[in-house]
């Protein structure tokens, strides 16, 4: 049982340029999100989906975009990357219901843009 | 604006004594509140929450408590022990999944 997994784990790229994070969980659950992370702001919701096929603005959408196509995979996409969004991505996933408060998260992709 | 506060950045304790996190919050419209821990290049991993409905939460070392009318929730670690030493994260989730994350507080534990 693999959990959260993220693909990759490590990305440089240059200024706008475009990548695709992958999110796969094996857990079925019905919640997916994605967050950044960086120095002294905690943990900030990106995006986040309710079910396969839909998704919805989190917190800091900005120059992000996801999909949701299959209920096992949530993906985001930058399509033309910039400084500011240097950071470590979380991905998540929760199950419906009573528990849908409790997350459990992919170990992380740090990316750096140049 | 920040929603969810955690002031202390870091936090040393001796082993077998007791761990207090606070965790303030601006949003009477959040329904939950979590704590998550974190080590070095792992993601968060969900500890203990607590409904705005009540008012403590228990789980073995790990407690929660939660003051409606002051906006603050604390984790209780009691014995902290050296594998507690970690990153502690407050959440708090409003109506439809949007959680929003502390800056998180460093606890460091002693032997």
């Amino acid at each position: 049982n693999a959990g959260v997994t993220q693909t990759p784990k490590f990305r440089v790229l240059k200024t706008g340029q475009s990548m695709t994070l992958l999110c796969a969980q094996d857990m079925n659950h019905e919640y997916m999100y994605w967050y950044r992370q960086d120095p002294g702001m905690g943990l900030r919701l990106i995006h986040y989906s309710v079910g396969e096929g839909t998704t919805a603005k989190g917190e800091v959408p900005d120059g992000y975009n996801v999909s949701r196509l299959k209920k096992q995979n949530f993906l985001l996409g930058l399509e033309s990357a910039a400084p500011s969004q240097t950071s470590v991505y979380f991905c998540a996933s929760s199950n419906s219901g009573l528990a849908a408060h409790e997350q459990y998260f992919g170990p992380g992709t740090r990316l750096t843009v140049t | 604006d920040q929603q969810v506060k955690q002031n202390s950045p870091s936090l040393s304790v001796q082993e077998g004594r007791i761990s207090i996190l606070n965790c303030d919050y601006t949003n009477s419209m959040f329904d939950y509140f979590l704590w998550y821990k974190k080590y070095p290049a792992e993601g968060p991993t969900f500890l203990i929450s607590i409904s705005s409905i009540k008012d403590k939460n228990e789980d073995g070392r790990f407690t929660v408590f939660l003051n409606k009318s002051a906006k603050h929730l604390s984790l209780h670690i009691v014995p902290s022990q050296p594998g507690d030493s970690a990153v502690y994260f407050c959440a708090a989730r409003l109506t439809g999944n949007q959680f929003y994350f502390g800056t998180g507080t460093s606890l460091t534990v002693i032997p």
